[in-house]
């Protein structure tokens, strides 16, 4: 009954490969959004959607394509990946603006 | 934008001690300032929040305090014990609707000696 889900859990992949993690949220929440968290722990939006709309997208380089099939879902793939990739990334939703709940994170290492 | 500041980086109390997180932001257009508590391997857990038309809010051993005028608020955890012990995150954002985004500071590694 976990309330925010993403998988995997763990990915390591070399340069270059294309990849995607998966997220799903059951709170019936209207907003996902996607974070990432470097090595020294700073936490920055990605991406937001509402309603399977972006309404948010920050700087992140075009490789970086979010989808949402449906407002309890939004994945990330990733193209071409590069070393400077590596982080955790974090799913969150919520029901207004600020995300109440985060997934417990992808660790995207890049070789 | 918004931009979050917080200290310290790092505390560490002994057990049944306070602790005290700082943060200041820069926008005075923010009102909603949530704190989240992450612990080790795991997503960051909302534990409290204050919006702006309040002043002080309390949760059993914790409270956050705002100042306005002075674009600053606190996060305070009395008789702290040792699973308090986590990185925490101030952040700051604009009216709750869709559209407007969390600025996050740069979290607080807290560690409370038994």
């Amino acid at each position: 009954d976990t309330a925010v889900s993403q998988t995997p859990k763990y990915l390591v992949t070399q340069m270059g490969n294309d990849k995607s993690i998966k997220c799903e949220q059951n709170l019936g929440h209207d907003t996902m959004y996607w974070y990432k968290q470097d090595s020294k722990k700073f936490l920055k939006i990605m991406f937001s959607y509402n309603n399977k709309e972006l309404i948010i997208n920050e700087t992140v380089p075009n490789r970086f394509s979010p989808k949402s099939p449906d407002k309890a879902h939004l994945n990330l793939h990733i193209n071409s990946l590069e070393l400077g990739d590596s982080a955790v990334y974090f799913c969150a939703s919520s029901q207004v603006s600020a995300p109440g709940t985060f997934g417990s994170g992808t660790r995207l290492t890049v070789v | 934008g918004e931009n979050v500041e917080q200290h310290p980086s790092t505390l560490s109390v002994q057990e049944g001690d306070s602790a005290v997180i700082k943060c200041t932001y820069s926008d005075s257009a923010s009102n909603y300032f949530p704190w989240y508590k992450q612990e080790l391997g795991k997503g960051p857990q909302l534990i409290i929040d204050i919006r702006s038309n309040v002043g002080e809010k309390k949760d059993q051993r914790i409270a956050v305090t705002l100042n306005k005028t002075a674009k600053h608020f606190s996060l305070h955890i009395t008789e702290t014990q040792p699973e308090d012990s986590a990185v925490y995150f101030c952040a700051a954002s604009g009216a709750q609707t869709s559209g407007s985004r969390l600025t996050f500071g740069e979290g607080t590694q807290l560690t409370v000696n038994p």
